[in-house]
């Protein structure tokens, strides 16, 4: 079964530095891949995709994710972290054969804090 | 538009007890679905519906049922709660391919004493 594993449940990275999420996925065929945020006492909102048009995504915020094959993983970047990126983060899968059902497997999340 | 709601923000349980979480969604999307979110454990899918009429298990259905008799509506019951439910619940939309954003409610807290 497709799975997705985050490295790292807690990330802390000073304001004006560089933020490195990790994720790296389990299927040996490419799958969809996304990055979902969730700020304190919300929903999940989604940041960027990998639909495989590209393997380096631009998303929301200045936040960008780089599909690598290799090495099955689509980590998650940004090269300044703001006060206002304080969140969880979520990484998630769906195979390319349940395109149509909208299933989705989440990671178990990285609480990102930013230090003044 | 209102996107997707959720009802109750928060619920405490006895033991044994049911209810209904509801969720509505305005945006004519055909894919709904159900999580619930633990610490460390991420998002946990219960149950989803492709379309009103139809809907299937997720990861962890157990002690949950659900319904799409309309486009906009897709209730959870839980039907006899156990301290093990006690989690916060995302009810989710998207139109149907994955490619499409999933929108997500802001949650319902669940206590089961």
């Amino acid at each position: 079964a497709q799975s997705v594993t985050q490295l790292g449940s807690h990330v802390s990275v000073s304001e004006g530095a560089l933020v490195l999420l990790r994720c790296n996925y389990s299927s040996s065929v490419p799958p969809y891949l996304f990055w979902y945020v969730q700020y304190p006492n919300q929903g999940l909102q989604l940041l960027l995709k990998y639909t495989s048009a590209a393997t380096l995504v631009k998303g929301i915020n200045g936040f960008e994710a780089e599909f690598k094959k290799s090495e099955t993983s689509f980590h998650l970047t940004k090269p300044s972290a703001h006060m206002s990126d304080a969140a969880e983060y979520f990484c998630a899968v769906s195979d390319r054969g349940s395109s149509n059902t909208g299933k989705l497997i989440f990671g178990q999340g990285t609480t990102l804090q930013v230090k003044p | 538009n209102a996107g997707v709601t959720q009802t109750p923000k928060f619920q405490v349980l006895k033991t044994g007890q049911s209810m209904t979480l509801q969720c509505a969604q305005d945006m004519n999307h055909e894919y709904m679905s159900w999580y619930r979110q633990d610490p460390g454990m991420g998002l946990r899918l219960i149950h989803y519906s492709v379309g009103a009429g139809i809907t299937d298990q997720g990861e962890v259905p157990n002690g949950y049922n659900v319904s799409r008799s309309t486009t906009e509506d897709f209730p959870l019951r839980l039907l006899s709660a156990a301290p093990s439910q006690t989690s916060v619940y995302f009810c989710a939309s998207s139109l149907r391919h994955i490619l499409y954003e999933q929108y997500f409610g802001p949650g319902t807290r669940l206590t089961v004493t």
